[in-house]
């Protein structure tokens, strides 16, 4: 148990279909940040919200949308994607500070056909 | 631009040691992170450090040199649970955090 919960585990999608990615912490947390980790390929940040406020878009494409309904959940919804953001999603919080460690969940194992 | 620095992939033997290193170059640096990531799973944090000097934390222990830009993990007593990519994270000037690639670590019996 991580205490960041990560769904679905694992997804396939077409590159028409619209879906979504969870997650939900449970540690009282107030940043959660989406990363893209592709093989041999460093942690890309994607988005980071602190206290549900976006802070951080490091130019992702617009096929990628963050939601950040409170402090204890996180979406990325999908749409439109393409073979190449075939990757694994996490998701992780923290307690906000600048030094703050990550936690992070299991993540979502994205494969677009 | 920046840039982490880690080899890609090492291999060691049950119960010995292993050294991880990383080297960084960034712009500014406001401390080094090591985390562990087994097949499949969540990374998690091993280490933080700030300042210059060694910390250890029961088998494992991390280095670091400021004026050399340089870290390390090091694994004492390996076991096989310790098969696992290891990533170094750097906090940049504006606390941004630089990734490298990870170390997959591989032991054998």
């Amino acid at each position: 148990e991580t205490g960041v919960t990560q769904t679905p585990r694992h997804l396939v999608m077409g590159m028409t279909n619209k879906k979504s990615l969870k997650c939900e912490q449970h540690l009282g947390h107030n940043a959660m940040y989406w990363y893209k980790q592709s093989a041999k390929k460093p942690l890309e940040l994607m988005f980071v919200y602190s206290l549900e406020e976006r802070v951080e878009n490091n130019s992702v494409p617009s096929r990628f949308s963050p939601e950040c309904p409170n402090s204890s959940h996180l979406f990325l919804h999908l749409h439109t994607l393409q073979p190449e953001d075939s990757a694994l999603y996490l998701c992780a919080s923290s307690l906000g500070g600048d030094n703050s460690p990550l936690h992070f969940g299991n993540g979502t194992r994205l494969t677009v056909t | 631009g920046q840039n982490i620095d880690q080899p890609t992939e090492m291999t060691a033997t049950e119960g010995a040691i292993v050294q991880i290193n990383c080297t960084y170059q960034t712009s500014g640096f406001n401390g080094l992170f090591w985390y562990q990531q087994h097949a499949g799973e969540a990374p998690t944090f091993l280490s933080y450090n700030v300042l210059d000097g060694l910390e250890e934390k029961g088998r494992f222990s991390s280095f670091l040199s400021r004026s050399k830009g340089y870290s390390y993990l090091l694994l004492k007593e390996l076991q096989m649970k310790d098969s696992a990519s290891y990533l170094c994270a750097v906090l940049d000037s504006n606390y941004q955090l630089i990734w490298g690639a990870g170390t997959k670590l591989i032991i054998k019996p």
